[in-house]
């Protein structure tokens, strides 16, 4: 148990919609990150949030968003969904994140479904 | 744009023997590295990981390689188990924000 958590750990949804996953990174870790992977790729790195603000941004498409809260947990809301955007969606915490070389603890997966 | 590839998306060893992954990266800005391990329905485990500034970090059985002249570095696990049977994913990031870029993964199927 990495002590990463996310819900919900399945989703079914159609296309057009809209759908929010949480994350609820390590007990006094403040950065968290977004990540996606599809069907036999990589892990493909979307966003990340350190103490509430936007850090880095990755290959994230303008119809996701996410936000970190003061409590520090961090939502992705991905919109008008397509076929496409199913996949596995991974949150990962550290300590800092802003200085490089920190290992990242991953929760285990929001597994999308789009119809 | 793939930063960091895992040519070999699966690789079968014997219990016991030596399992060697082997990952290839294209930025030369990348100065540390990391493996992380994952099983089915679960998220990655970070496993080992290596600075720029060494060559080699052992933990265990497991050892990981840097050859940054090559821009590669391999995972070894010896002696294999069927415990290690698992996706194995490399990652790398360079510079001050911890942004990592992730191979696609290889799959180890320890046999007993």
């Amino acid at each position: 148990d990495s002590g990463v958590t996310q819900t919900p750990k399945h989703l079914i949804t159609a296309t057009g919609q809209r759908v929010t996953l949480r994350c609820s990174p390590r007990s006094g870790d403040l950065s968290v990150y977004w990540y996606q992977q599809s069907l036999d790729q990589g892990l493909q790195f979307l966003i990340q949030y350190y103490n509430g603000e936007e850090r880095a941004k990755g290959n994230i498409l303008e119809r996701f968003s996410a936000q970190q809260f003061p409590d520090l947990h961090s939502e992705l809301n991905l919109s008008s969904l397509e076929l496409g955007d199913s996949a596995l969606y991974f949150c990962a915490s550290s300590r800092r994140g802003d200085r490089g070389k920190e290992t990242q603890y991953f929760g285990p997966g929001t597994r999308l479904l789009v119809l | 744009d793939q930063q960091v590839k895992q040519n070999s998306p699966s690789l079968s060893v014997q219990e016991g023997r030596i399992s060697i992954l082997n990952c290839d990266y294209t930025n030369s800005m990348f100065d540390y590295f990391l493996w992380y391990k994952k099983y089915p329905a679960e998220g990655p485990t970070f496993l080992i990981s290596i600075s720029s500034i060494k060559d080699k970090n052992e933990d265990g059985r497991f050892t990981v390689f840097l050859n940054k002249s090559a821009k590669h570095l391999s995972l070894h696990i010896v002696p294999s188990q069927p415990g290690d049977s698992a996706v194995y994913f490399c990652a790398a990031s360079g510079g001050n924000f911890n942004k990592f870029y992730f191979g696609s993964g290889t799959k180890l199927n320890v046999k007993p």
